[in-house]
């Protein structure tokens, strides 16, 4: 069993709709939780960070981290075509550990 | 700001032969990652520095594998005798760490595409 589990999808939903991502997670020492937007054939780009348990909001996106269940969401309002891409979840559990441990991402396509 | 730049972005190479990656980060950061990525994966880590030091170095790295950060700017990422098996993309990342829970947020480049023929 994988430490982090993610499903690879694709999801596809219609442009607007609200998008729930999600990953697991089995060790209960990670802390730091990020969420990585990547397009086709380029590096990930980090959207959000949080540390703990508790909800981050930044604009359309709000991050979501459940340590009792071990479970982090991604939610996305609004959905725009712009959106569709591979969505990574990262931990680690600490703030110095660049070792992050990763989902192996969920394609997400937006229909217009 | 000029994010993490990468070059070449794409190099397809013959089996055996060398090949060589650069990677400049954030200028203001003292931290510089080199990982691997490939199709349906996450990065899988590689090595790192902190200014000109290399602190860790995976152990599934091959000595093939060798990077450099002479200056605590700049890194290359040499691979020697390539093999097709090393065929991915090499992600150089940045980052400012310092000493926090806030300080240690990892910027990535738009990666490096390596094909062995």
């Amino acid at each position: 069993q994988k430490e982090v589990e993610q499903d690879p999808g694709p999801l596809s939903v219609p442009e607007g709709a609200i998008v729930s991502l999600n990953c697991t997670y089995s060790n209960s020492a990670f802390q730091y939780f990020m969420w990585y937007r990547q397009y086709s054939r380029k590096g990930p780009e980090l959207l959000m960070y949080t540390y703990s348990s508790g909800n981050k909001e930044d604009g359309r996106f709000t991050a979501q981290v459940d340590k009792s269940s071990k479970y982090i969401s991604l939610f996305i309002r609004d959905s725009q075509p712009s959106d569709s891409a591979t969505y990574l979840c990262a931990m680690s559990g600490g703030y110095s550990n660049y070792q992050l441990i990763w989902g192996a991402g969920t394609k997400l396509i937006i229909k217009p | 700001d000029t994010g993490v730049s990468q070059n070449p972005r794409h190099k397809i190479t013959k089996r055996g032969q060398n090949v060589t990656f650069r990677c400049d980060p954030i200028s203001e950061h003292n931290r510089l990652y080199w990982y691997r990525q490939t199709l349906g994966q996450g990065p899988e880590f590689l090595t790192y520095f902190q200014n000109e030091a290399q602190l860790e170095k995976s152990r599934l790295l091959s000595d093939r594998f060798s990077a450099e950060r002479p200056k605590g700017s700049f890194s290359t990422l040499e691979i020697q005798r390539t093999e097709q098996g090393d065929s991915a993309m090499y992600l150089c990342a940045s980052s400012l760490f310092v000493g926090s829970y806030s300080g240690n947020t990892i910027y990535f480049g738009e990666g490096s595409w390596l094909t062995v023929v």
